[in-house]
């Protein structure tokens, strides 16, 4: 069965400051990968997603993902946070098993923005 | 991006009865799933909602306790009956459009609380 680790249970960063939050996978073939993040209070919101082609996968909201083979892993990546980035964020892996689709989500990583 | 709601948004419950959670898409839709996040938690896939035919449930959830219906393609409820104060839990309905290849859209959840 896949997994999703999130190894990164909270991270604090200053505004402006870069971000990377990590995401590895075990799954015997290349999965469908996804990052949702999720504000207080709310549902989650699809940031982007990787399928095939280009490894480098761009998202709303500025973020940007990176999808390597060799480490397993899809980290989501943003050049300067905004204090409104403080959420709940979840790496998720998709298996198609003849239409019985299922998403398994990571643990999440929590993030807080200081001024 | 599928347009997504959810009916409540949150209620407060006494242990024993039972909260029918409703969950409409505004555009058909292929697949609808129902998750759960428990308090401080990910997310955990209930069960797959299919139109015209019973769910599809994972393992540790059974229809008694929680039943599922999806009488078309854009509707489906979640019962949550005879409950417990350890089903107080963020309650998520999600749906795959035809047109998008394994990406699952998510409600704004449903916030139970049991006393």
């Amino acid at each position: 069965a896949q997994s999703v680790t999130q190894p990164d249970i909270h991270i604090t960063v200053s505004e402006g400051a870069s971000l990377e939050l990590r995401c590895n996978y075990s799954y015997g073939a290349t999965p469908y990968l996804f990052w949702y993040v999720q504000s207080p209070g709310q549902g989650l919101q699809l940031l982007l997603k990787y399928f095939s082609g280009d490894t480098l996968v761009q998202g709303i909201k500025g973020f940007e993902a990176e999808f390597k083979r060799s480490q397993s892993s899809f980290n989501l990546r943003k050049p300067s946070v905004h204090w409104s980035d403080a959420a709940e964020y979840f790496c998720a892996v998709g298996l198609s098993n003849f239409g019985n689709e299922k998403l398994t989500f990571g643990t999440g990583t929590r993030l807080t923005i200081i001024p | 991006s599928a347009v997504i709601s959810q009916k409540p948004s949150r209620d407060i419950c006494q242990r024993g009865t039972s909260l029918t959670i409703q969950c409409q898409v505004d555009s058909q839709v292929t697949m609808m799933f129902w998750y759960r996040q428990q308090p401080g938690q990910s997310l955990t896939l209930i069960a797959t909602a299919n139109q015209g035919s019973e769910a599809t449930y994972e393992s540790g959830f059974v229809i008694d306790k929680f039943p599922i219906s999806r009488p078309n393609l854009t509707f489906s409820t979640l019962t949550v009956s005879n409950m417990s104060p350890e089903d107080s839990s963020i309650y998520l309905c999600s749906a795959r459009r035809t047109s998008e290849q394994e990406t699952q859209y998510f409600g704004p959840g449903t916030r139970l609380l049991v006393l």
